[in-house]
């Protein structure tokens, strides 16, 4: 069964609006989870490095302010999309590790996120 | 600037032939690579790994083969099985920061009866 569960798989949201993605790890406690998204046949790129109990890190050109992430338990990470634009209609997708191990890696089922 | 390139969005191979996906990366430092499979509305599950101390692993009908001076990756799938039609990605990290992945764009494989 999953071991990452991601909420919603899907949603649909008015421009200007802010919209909230969770990412939880149903048997394990996670420390760090990862954030991805992913446009219509292009790779999966990180956006960021979710770290409980502190601030999460940011890769190059994505927006922190525009992206919300907060990992506030050692199994719940949540990314909210802030002001929505239909630019940021995207495939979002959370992973987190059980272990130190990097074939521990573990993905939520993503989330289709569709802003009109 | 994409690390890891995948340039065959998709292949379609014959059931119980050798499907072959390539993947190329850039950045010298990626020390470790991972193939995950997807299928559609799941997200990527884990499929095979390999060390850059190592050129190949296998397990089962997969094997990952791994050319560090060509900064070239493959996955083999023999025989293929109609089961396996999916999108693969493969991904790379850095000893530095080992749990950092940067994806390939996939490539869609359809094994057909």
């Amino acid at each position: 069964g999953a071991v990452v569960s991601q909420h919603p798989s899907w949603v649909i949201c008015k421009s200007g609006t802010s919209v909230k993605i969770e990412c939880r790890s149903l048997d394990f406690q996670a420390t760090t989870m990862f954030w991805y998204r992913q446009f219509p046949k292009q790779s999966l790129m990180l956006m960021a490095t979710s770290n409980e109990g502190s601030k999460a890190t940011y890769e190059q050109g994505v927006e922190k302010d525009k992206f919300l992430i907060n990992h506030a338990s050692l199994t719940l990470s949540t990314l909210t999309v802030t002001s929505a634009h239909p630019e940021d209609s995207s495939f979002y997708i959370c992973s987190a590790y059980r272990t130190l191990r990097n074939t521990e890696a573990f993905f939520g089922q993503g989330t289709r996120l569709t802003v009109v | 600037d994409q690390q890891v390139k995948q340039n065959s969005p998709s292949l379609s191979v014959q059931e119980g032939r050798i499907s072959i996906l390539n993947c190329d990366y850039t950045n010298s430092m990626f020390d470790y690579f991972l193939w995950y499979k997807k299928y559609p509305a799941e997200g990527p599950t884990f499929l095979i790994s390999i060390s850059s101390i190592k050129d190949k692993n296998e397990d089962g009908r997969f094997t990952v083969f791994l050319n560090k001076s060509a900064k070239h990756l493959s996955l083999h799938i023999v025989p293929s099985q109609p089961g396996d039609s999916a999108v693969y990605f493969c991904a790379a990290s850095s000893g530095y920061n080992f749990n950092k992945f940067y994806f390939g764009s996939g490539t869609k494989l359809n094994v057909k009866p």
